[in-house]
C-alpha cells in the first residue's frame, strides 16, 4: 500500500490529453513539492516534472503538472505512443522523514 | 556525463548480507546528495534510504535497523550495506543523484543509474 495514492492504469489515444492523479496527505504533498518520474518500459526511471510543474530541460512542453491541497496532477497533452509508460509520483513526508512514491499509473496509448 | 554505474547484486539467502556499490562520474560527488531506490520484480518505485554530502542518513522504515547507506567522497562512491536480508527485499536497486547537497523536502532525484538486482532466496 503506497503512501500516495494513484489510478493503477490510464489511456488515451494519440493527439488527446491525459491526466494522472496523485493523492497524498497534508503530511506530503499538502506541505511539500510534488515530483514526477516516467518509466519506459524495461529502462530506470527518468526525472519529468520537480517542484510540482518545473520541467528539466529536454522534456516537452506537453508534460505539464500542478498541485492542490493534498493532492498532485500531471498532464500530458498531445498524446504520442511514446508516451506509454509508468508514471510515478514522488513527495517528501514529513511524518515519515523519508521521500515516498505513488504506487505508479501505466499509460497505454492506443 | 553524468553517469551512476550500480554494483554488487547477486543471489543471496534470506538472512545473508550484500553490499551494493555505486560509481558516479561526471559531477561533483561531494556536492550532492545521493539516494537508493529500489523496485521489486512487476512492482513500482520504493525509496529505500538518502545520504547529504556529508553524513546525514535517512530510511524507509521497511529497511532501518538493517540497511545502512554511506559514501566515500574520495572515490566519487556510494554504498548500501544490507544485512539480515528478506525475501520481500528482492528488487532491482536503483542509486539517484538529488538536487542538492542536503536531504531535504524540497529536493529531487534528477539522474538515475540502471539498477542492480538483488535476489534474496534460499
Amino acid at each position: 500500500q503506497s503512501v500516495l495514492t494513484q489510478p493503477p492504469s490510464a489511456s488515451g489515444t494519440p493527439g488527446q490529453r491525459v491526466t494522472i492523479s496523485c493523492f497524498g496527505s497534508s503530511s506530503n504533498i499538502g506541505s511539500n513539492t510534488v515530483n514526477w518520474y516516467q518509466q519506459l518500459p524495461g529502462t530506470a526511471p527518468k526525472l519529468l516534472i520537480y517542484s510540482h510543474n518545473q520541467r528539466p530541460s529536454g522534456v516537452p512542453d506537453r508534460f505539464s503538472g500542478s498541485k492542490s491541497g493534498t493532492s498532485a496532477s500531471l498532464a500530458i497533452s498531445g498524446l504520442q505512443s511514446e508516451d506509454e509508460a509508468d508514471y510515478y509520483c514522488a513527495a517528501w513526508d514529513d511524518s515519515l522523514n523519508g521521500r515516498v512514491f505513488g504506487g505508479g499509473t501505466k499509460l497505454t496509448v492506443l | 556525463e553524468v553517469q551512476l554505474l550500480e554494483s554488487g547484486g547477486g543471489l543471496i539467502q534470506p538472512g545473508g548480507s550484500l553490499r551494493l556499490s555505486c560509481a558516479a562520474s561526471g559531477f561533483t560527488f561531494s556536492n550532492y546528495a545521493m539516494s537508493w531506490v529500489r523496485q521489486a520484480p512487476g512492482k513500482g518505485l520504493e525509496w529505500v534510504s538518502a545520504i547529504s554530502g556529508g553524513d546525514s542518513t535517512y530510511y524507509a522504515d521497511s529497511v532501518k535497523g538493517r540497511f545502512t547507506i554511506s559514501r566515500d567522497n574520495s572515490k566519487n562512491t556510494l554504498f548500501l550495506q544490507m544485512n539480515s536480508l528478506r525475501a520481500e527485499d528482492t528488487a532491482l536497486y536503483y542509486c539517484a543523484k538529488e538536487r542538492r547537497v542536503v536531504v531535504a523536502a524540497t529536493n529531487y532525484m534528477d539522474v538515475w543509474g540502471k539498477g542492480t538486482t538483488v535476489t534474496v532466496s534460499s
